[in-house]
């Protein structure tokens, strides 16, 4: 069975331009959560997916994000624009209950 | 709000250690408590989950405690190998789902 995957591994960027960020989540997982980690900080919960809604979006830092789960599947998360402080890892989570999180690889975002 | 914290940040031992690994976190109002490993440039890896109700979870060499009214787990390692070297988290699940992390420990097994 295949884990979570994440495209790009690593993305470069310069300030202001737009980054999307896509997640494939574990086949059959209605969950789906966006977590973040900054230079130097722990993970942070961004948003949660149940199916194509969204349940929980109160980690989502700003406006400049914006996050979508097309038909339940894949995921998108998108910078617009992106600033310095967005730099970072980026990971996607699944799950098929609320417990038990199965995390990709992550991207690894570096605006300049 | 939750807050979890890890300590060491970094620690450094020779092979066949035991070790132990410390999370504390300030709200004991907790689903569960998970610990991770995670390797440069890799995803992160379950490595044993604690519900509320228990104390604690075993697996091969790793053994996590949680004493939740005190806000504290442990990870204990046993006779550590060079494989071991990796950046352990501990996260804690709230009611609102969401997982709450540490900064991490990040640990060197010597050869």
């Amino acid at each position: 069975e295949a884990g979570v995957t994440q495209f790009p591994s690593h993305s470069v960027i310069e300030k202001g331009q737009t980054v999307t960020l896509r997640c494939d989540p574990i086949s059959g997982h209605d969950n789906l959560y966006w977590y973040r980690r900054v230079m130097g900080k722990e993970i942070k919960f961004l948003l949660h997916f149940v199916k194509e809604s969204k349940q929980d979006e109160s980690g989502m830092p700003n406006n400049r994000f914006l996050a979508e789960r097309t038909g339940g599947t894949y995921s998108t998360l998108k910078v617009q624009p992106a600033e310095l402080e967005d730099s970072g890892v980026y990971f996607c989570a699944s799950s098929q209950t609320l417990y038990s999180q199965y995390f990709g690889p992550g991207t690894r975002l570096t605006v300049l | 709000k939750q807050e979890v914290t890890q300590i060491p940040a970094a620690l450094s031992v020779p092979e066949g250690e035991n070790l132990v690994l410390n999370c504390s976190f300030t709200d004991s109002a907790i689903y569960n408590l998970q610990w991770f490993r995670q390797d440069p440039g890799k995803g992160l890896t379950s490595l044993l989950l604690i519900q509320s109700s228990q104390r604690e979870q075993t697996s091969g060499r790793l053994n996590a405690s949680l004493d939740k009214s005190s806000g504290r787990s442990t990870l204990y390692i046993a006779a550590s190998q060079p494989g071991d070297s990796a950046t352990y988290l501990c996260a804690v699940q709230t009611g609102a789902n969401n997982l709450f992390f540490g900064t991490g420990t990040r640990l060197t097994v010597i050869p």
